[in-house]
């Protein structure tokens, strides 16, 4: 059974803490992507990556970075989290193409 | 500016009965579209797709439409079911289905009542 997975379902943080949202995939696959959701605003693509320590930014990549040393796992991090970064996270992976399999999602909340 | 949009929020079906999903879409470019289906709790999951050269694609019980000149696209559920109850994301990507840039629409959360 495919699987994406991220590494917590909720967390809260506090104003200008540095945040890590990791995603591991077991499909070995090349794309994997960072995207946040919010109301009204549908899925917006902060990040994604092709290959091991390649990356493109999204469209809203701002206040983000992420990391792929490893094939099957791609991090985002919030360098330092500001309130307007209170969102539902997901991660999703895919062999060509965009977005085929989801994790269950982070949502993150900012205080 | 939103190039995917889902202009209704949320529908409510009769068990039994068609569910009708719409999305527009702007950018004449786009040419591979895209359903996903979403529960609470759970990440988005790919329902159906279609490329602009074809009007229509269909998978058991969803079908979905694309009328390019109208930038239009649909999603039909025939007939629904209470486990269909979720919300729905059209997505729409300009490159055929080898890009990884996919805009999403706002999403519309379909209930279907027993």
């Amino acid at each position: 059974d495919v699987k994406v997975t991220q590494s917590s379902r909720y967390l809260v943080k506090r104003t200008g803490e540095k945040v890590f949202l990791e995603c591991v995939q077991d499909m070995d696959h090349e794309n994997m992507f960072w995207y946040r959701q919010d109301p009204g605003l549908g899925l917006r693509l902060i990040y994604f990556s092709y290959d091991v320590k390649m990356k493109e930014k999204g469209d809203i990549p701002e206040g983000y970075s992420v990391s792929r040393e490893k094939k099957e796992r791609f991090s985002l991090i919030l360098e330092s989290a500001s309130t307007n970064q209170t969102s539902m996270y997901l991660c999703a992976s895919s062999l060509t193409g965009g977005p085929g399999f989801f994790g269950p999602g982070t949502r993150l909340t900012v205080l | 500016d939103q190039q995917v949009k889902q202009n209704s929020p949320s529908l409510s079906v009769q068990e039994g009965r068609i569910s009708i999903l719409n999305c527009d879409y702007t950018n004449s470019m786009f040419d591979y579209f895209l359903w996903y289906k979403k529960y609470p709790a759970e990440g988005p999951t790919f329902l159906i797709s279609i490329s602009s050269i074809k009007d229509k694609n269909e998978d058991g019980r969803f079908t979905v439409f694309l009328n390019k000149s109208a930038k239009h696209l649909s999603l039909h559920i025939v007939p629904s079911q209470p486990g269909d109850s979720a919300v729905y994301f059209c997505a729409a990507s300009a490159g055929t289905s080898g890009t990884y840039k996919y805009i999403f629409g706002t999403g519309t959360r379909l209930k279907v009542l027993a």
